[in-house]
């Protein structure tokens, strides 16, 4: 069973323009959470969503930031107008459905704005 | 609102000695309570983690971990470090209520030297 996939791993953008992340949950689970980790920090929730619904979106910016669970295919991140605050890693977890307990990461997308 | 320490952003050990990570909580309810290790660059592997029942919980790894609820406590144990256990160690939080969001700690680097 294929763990949590994100891509790109690294994306580098300059201010002002749009970076959008990717995670493929693992098989079979229907819960994505989205994660930042600025540097000296732990991970703060950003959003998490079910297929085509967002659930809980209390920990993602009011501006620029949008996340998406499609019916098909991945979840996706986006950010409009990148600024220079908005480099960090950004962290995909699933779950299975009806679990309450273990989230699976994957390995992070690296978003550099220069 | 829940919230998560840990004790000590650097913690260094020799190969072959003890080691302890320390995690306190907070939470209104009981919660489940996690270890995640994260690698250089890489996404974050659940090390252990506690819902319910007995409140010594064995990982990965040689690790363990125990649940005192009356010291809100949940630190990270480990007889005999080897050098691969070099890495940063996070503690974090959730209710349980299902689909809810991971709290996470500022997180321990572990270093361990030879």
């Amino acid at each position: 069973n294929a763990g949590v996939m994100q891509n790109p791993r690294h994306l580098v953008r300059r201010r002002g323009q749009e970076a959008r992340l990717r995670c493929s949950p693992m098989k079979g689970h229907s819960h994505v959470y989205w994660y930042r980790q600025l540097p000296e920090e732990g991970l703060k929730f950003m959003v998490y969503l079910q297929k085509e619904n967002i659930i809980d979106e209390s920990g993602m910016p009011k501006e620029r930031f949008s996340a998406e669970f499609p019916k098909e295919g991945p979840s996706i991140l986006r950010i409009q107008q990148v600024v220079r605050g908005d480099s960090a890693a950004y962290f995909c977890a699933s779950s299975p459905f009806g679990s309450t307990d273990t989230q699976y990461f994957g390995p992070g997308t690296r978003l550099t704005v220069l | 609102a829940q919230s998560v320490t840990q004790l000590g952003s650097h913690v260094s050990v020799s190969e072959g000695a003890l080691v302890l990570l320390r995690c306190n909580y907070s939470s209104s309810v009981p919660p489940y309570l996690f270890w995640y290790v994260q690698y250089p660059n890489q996404g974050l592997q659940l090390l252990l983690k506690y819902t319910t029942g007995a409140t010594l919980v064995k990982g990965i790894n040689g690790f363990e971990a125990e649940f005192k609820k009356s010291e809100t406590s949940f630190h990270l144990t480990k007889p005999s470090a080897h050098m691969s256990d070099a890495a940063e160690y996070f503690c974090a939080v959730s209710d349980r209520s299902a689909g809810t969001a991971l709290i996470f700690g500022k997180g321990t680097t572990l270093s361990v030297s030879s």
